[in-house]
């Protein structure tokens, strides 16, 4: 079945470092794939997605690339900062799948001035 | 972008009793909607399909008596949590399917249910 696979956090890292959360997936077909983010206390925010081999999403300096040949979608952000701070979580969906979603284990993220 | 509510946001209730929580899609038509729950720190795991019409999907394991999904209109979906226990205290988040420029979800601010 689909399936998601990301880097265990928590991820600390200093304000302005370079920021880069590993994700793998498990699909038959197609898939779209996204990266969603949830700040402390509310629900979820998409902050990017692709919905083809090598589409690269992006959105606040956030950027993806999809990569079909090892399969992966790999969250990049050249200089973070203190309000990045939250939990990044790696999804999928596919049509074969009756679009849900599959979500990977979430990525916290603590950024420090 | 599409906006998807959900009302409670937060509830607080005794063990035993029955929580409805609803989801509506404010500006899209959505034929499917989806039911996630997240325990803290932890992923969203789907719980169930809505349907339009039609009787929810449940995924493995999710006891369908405990979990009654309604779906009776194009933009509403409710979730009942069914004689409360404080093991179903979580964070309970829906989403909706929009069909129209790509197959795209939308996700509610969820709610939290603390069960006393």
């Amino acid at each position: 079945g689909n399936s998601v696979t990301q880097m265990e956090g928590p991820v600390t890292l200093s304000e302005e470092a370079f920021l880069t959360i590993n994700c793998t997936y498990t699909a038959t077909g197609y898939p779209s794939l996204f990266w969603y983010v949830q700040y402390p206390g509310e629900g979820l925010q998409l902050l990017l997605k692709a919905t083809k081999a090598d589409d690269k999403g992006s959105n606040k300096g956030f950027e993806a690339t999809y990569r079909k040949e090892t399969t992966s979608f790999h969250l990049e952000k050249g200089s973070v900062q203190v309000s990045d701070s939250a939990v990044y979580f790696c999804a999928l969906s596919a049509n074969t799948g009756g679009f849900k979603t599959i979500f990977g284990a979430g990525t916290r993220l603590f950024v420090k001035a | 972008g599409a906006v998807v509510s959900q009302h409670p946001s937060w509830v607080i209730c005794k063990s035993g009793t029955s929580v409805k929580i609803e989801c509506r899609s404010l500006d899209f038509q959505a034929t499917t909607m989806f039911w996630y729950r997240q325990f803290p720190k932890q992923s969203l795991m789907l719980m169930a399909t809505s349907n339009e019409g039609s009787k929810a999907t449940y995924e493995q394991g999710v006891e369908k008596d405990k979990f009654l999904i309604n779906h009776a209109s194009l933009t509403l979906s409710t979730l009942t949590v069914t004689s409360a226990h404080p093991e179903d205290s979580s964070f309970y988040i829906c989403s909706a399917l929009r069909l129209a420029g790509g197959n795209e979800q939308f996700f509610g601010p969820g709610t939290r249910l603390t069960v006393l």
